[in-house]
């Protein structure tokens, strides 16, 4: 039992590139996420599902999209990484609404 | 809308001394609460969780937190602190009933002094 695992780990783009980020869940969720944590500003969502075929803009949703492509996993795209963009990446799933959240280990991005 | 507030940007103790990580929440009703912690370069692993009943919880690696609905708090205790307690910490507030996600404080970065 893997838990929520993502890859990859650690990745380094030029401004423009375009990428996908990979989340799985073995834990039968129903709700995922993916949130970016920057310095001293805590976690913030950029989108969720709350369920397999739905799709949630978060706090944070502009220069990504997401796509819940079954009910293990949840990826984010970035058409066009900005520096701005430059972050540490978790996703997450829970059972269902508002319960605990389980994180994965995080992707740590650059972009140059 | 929810929100989180960790007055503590960084904390110091003494290996041994108790510790307080006091979190204060906005939200209208009684939300769920949760502390997790986050050690470098990990992932968020959840310490406790509130969603009703008994307001002191308790929960791993011997951290409690006490609800206080008048003071709208959650602070985070420990009698005695260890080395491997260093770490950030955060606060999370969630709405129940609700799928959309859950609210995070900024954190408190917390140093152990052998």
């Amino acid at each position: 039992n893997a838990g929520v695992t993502q890859t990859p780990k650690f990745q380094v783009l030029k401004t423009g590139q375009s990428m996908t980020l990979q989340c799985a869940q073995d834990m039968n969720h129903n709700s995922m996420y993916w949130y970016r944590q920057d310095p001293g500003m805590g976690l913030r969502l950029i989108y969720y599902s709350a369920s397999e075929g739905t799709t949630d803009k978060g706090e944070v949703p502009n220069g990504y999209n997401v796509s819940r492509l079954n009910k293990r996993e949840f990826s984010l795209r970035l058409e066009s990484a900005a520096p701005s963009q430059t972050s540490v990446y978790f996703c997450a799933s829970n059972p269902g609404t508002a319960r605990e959240q389980y994180f994965g280990p995080g992707t740590r991005l650059t972009v140059t | 809308a929810q929100s989180v507030t960790q007055p503590d940007i960084h904390i110091t103790v003494s290996e041994g001394a108790s510790l307080e990580l006091r979190c204060n929440y906005s939200y209208g009703a009684t939300p769920y609460l949760f502390w997790y912690v986050q050690s470098p370069g990990q992932g968020l692993q959840l310490l406790l969780k509130y969603f009703s009943g008994d307001t002191l919880v308790q929960g791993i690696k011997g951290f409690e937190a006490e609800f206080k609905r008048s003071q709208s708090s959650f602070n985070l205790r420990k009698p005695s602190v260890h080395w491997s307690d260093a770490a950030e910490y955060f606060c999370a507030v969630g709405a129940p009933g609700s799928a959309r996600q859950l609210t995070f404080g900024s954190g408190t970065q917390l140093t152990v002094l052998p």
